[in-house]
């Protein structure tokens, strides 16, 4: 199994533009997590997902960020537009409800 | 890698010792607790877990602790290796289905 994939791993934009974050979750997993880790805030969940439906987003900062789950095997983040306070590290999980998650690398966001 | 690393307790183990981890959690209904290991530039990593029926339970070189009376989480490293040298986080499950995670622990292994 490949786990959780992300992509891409590292992206540098700049102030205002639109950033968008991809995941590929562990096939036959039926949730999934977008959280974003600081070192002032340490690890958030943004949103998370139950068979592709969005459950909470209270932890989405603000309508500049947006995700999506058309399908059990892709999921989006997306930032529009993107500023230099959004910069962090944003990881994509996956697991069975109620139990453990497993986390993807991350991709490692830098807003100039 | 961009666990937060500058603000987290750190504790300095010698190789070989043992390493204990501590956690504690707010939530009283919590019935199940997870450890995570981040090593730096990648994702939290599943240790192991434990549900609020038991109070110990053990894996390879790693046992974790569960006092409900007082909200209290160990993760004890037996023979802490250099290749445990990370950032250890609690969570907890509520909600049904989220996560809360701690702030984490740094463990650094001195050769």
């Amino acid at each position: 199994d490949a786990g959780v994939i992300q992509s891409p791993r590292h992206e540098v934009t700049e102030m205002g533009q639109e950033v968008t974050l991809r995941c590929k979750p562990i096939s036959g997993h039926n949730s999934l997590f977008w959280y974003r880790q600081t070192m002032m805030r340490g690890l958030e969940l943004l949103i998370y997902f139950n068979n592709n439906v969005p459950i909470d987003d209270s932890g989405m900062p603000e309508d500049r960020f947006s995700a999506k789950m058309p399908n059990a095997s892709f999921s989006t983040l997306k930032i529009q537009p993107s500023e230099p306070r959004d910069s962090a590290v944003y990881f994509c999980a996956s697991g069975l409800q109620g139990a453990e998650q497993f986390f993807g690398p991350g991709t490692r966001l830098t807003v100039l | 890698g961009e666990s937060v690393g500058l603000h987290l307790p750190t504790l300095s183990v010698q190789e070989g010792d043992n390493s204990i981890i501590n956690c504690a959690y707010s939530n009283s209904a919590s019935d199940y607790f997870i450890w995570y290991k981040q090593e730096s530039g990648k994702g939290p990593q599943f240790i192991i877990d434990i549900r609020s029926n038991m109070d110990k339970r053990q894996g390879q070189r790693v046992t974790v602790l569960l006092n409900k009376t007082v909200k209290h989480l160990s993760l004890q490293i037996a023979a802490t290796q250099p290749g445990d040298s990370a950032v250890y986080f609690c969570a907890d499950l509520y909600g049904n289905n989220r996560l809360a995670f701690g702030k984490g622990n740094q463990v650094v292994v001195i050769p």
